[in-house]
């Protein structure tokens, strides 16, 4: 079956724009994440989903991010008046059920460049 | 809070030699660990995981065995291949959470 997708693959922002990154999860997992992986660095935890509540935004590093999941299926992560820090790849990954014992599926991420 | 070291790379080895990658751990409880691991060009894929004390995790020649009295957990392969170049990285949640720490990743390049 499809594994988690991601778009676009590759996005190139002013500084100054705002951006909306798309994940589509494996059908029917409950629980959502968003990662953000710097260059030459680990992917660092943004927010979780668990259906359409998003339980922990903790990660996310400003209040320029948003991210949601109206129905429980397609994520958005909206990033408003980009900085040059925000460039990164921006990882989602997906996972059956809640809990940590359940694999976290990920996607192939959406490289964002900030100008 | 929750951290994850590990070894920084790159790390380069001929075809059949032995790899070992340290990883170290801080977290309060009782953390499940993993290694996923990044082929070029691909996206992260989980290798290997142990969700208790003295679990030994294994997948395609590679083992890890948590180690809670050493706050480790190191990866290993007896005999590398080509195949096996990519990143490598350590990561752990906690069984309250479901968000996953990492460390800062290893770049693993095997040699012909």
């Amino acid at each position: 079956g499809a594994g988690v997708s991601q778009s676009p693959r590759y996005k190139v922002a002013k500084r100054g724009q705002d951006v909306a990154l798309r994940c589509d999860p494996i059908s029917g997992h409950v629980s959502l994440f968003w990662y953000q992986q710097a260059l030459g660095q680990g992917p660092e935890f943004l927010t979780y989903f668990q259906n359409e509540a998003q339980l922990d935004k903790s990660g996310l590093p400003s209040d320029r991010f948003f991210a949601e999941r109206p129905e429980g299926s397609v994520s958005t992560l909206k990033i408003q008046r980009t900085q040059q820090e925000d460039s990164a790849v921006y990882l989602c990954a997906s996972s059956l059920q809640a809990g940590p014992y359940n694999e976290q599926f990920f996607g192939p991420g959406t490289r964002l460049t900030v100008l | 809070g929750n951290s994850v070291t590990q070894m920084e790379g790159p790390v380069t080895l001929s075809e059949e030699a032995f790899l070992t990658i340290n990883c170290t751990y801080t977290a309060t409880g009782y953390p499940s660990l993993f290694w996923y691991v990044q082929y070029p060009g691909e996206g992260l894929q989980l290798l290997l995981k142990a969700t208790k004390a003295d679990d030994k995790g294994s997948n395609k020649g590679f083992e890890a065995t948590y180690r809670k009295e050493t706050t480790s957990f190191h990866l290993e392969k007896g005999s590398v291949q080509v195949s096996d170049s990519a990143v490598y990285f350590c990561a752990l949640t906690k069984a309250a959470g479901n968000k996953l720490t990492f460390g800062g990743g290893t770049r693993v390049l095997v040699k012909p």
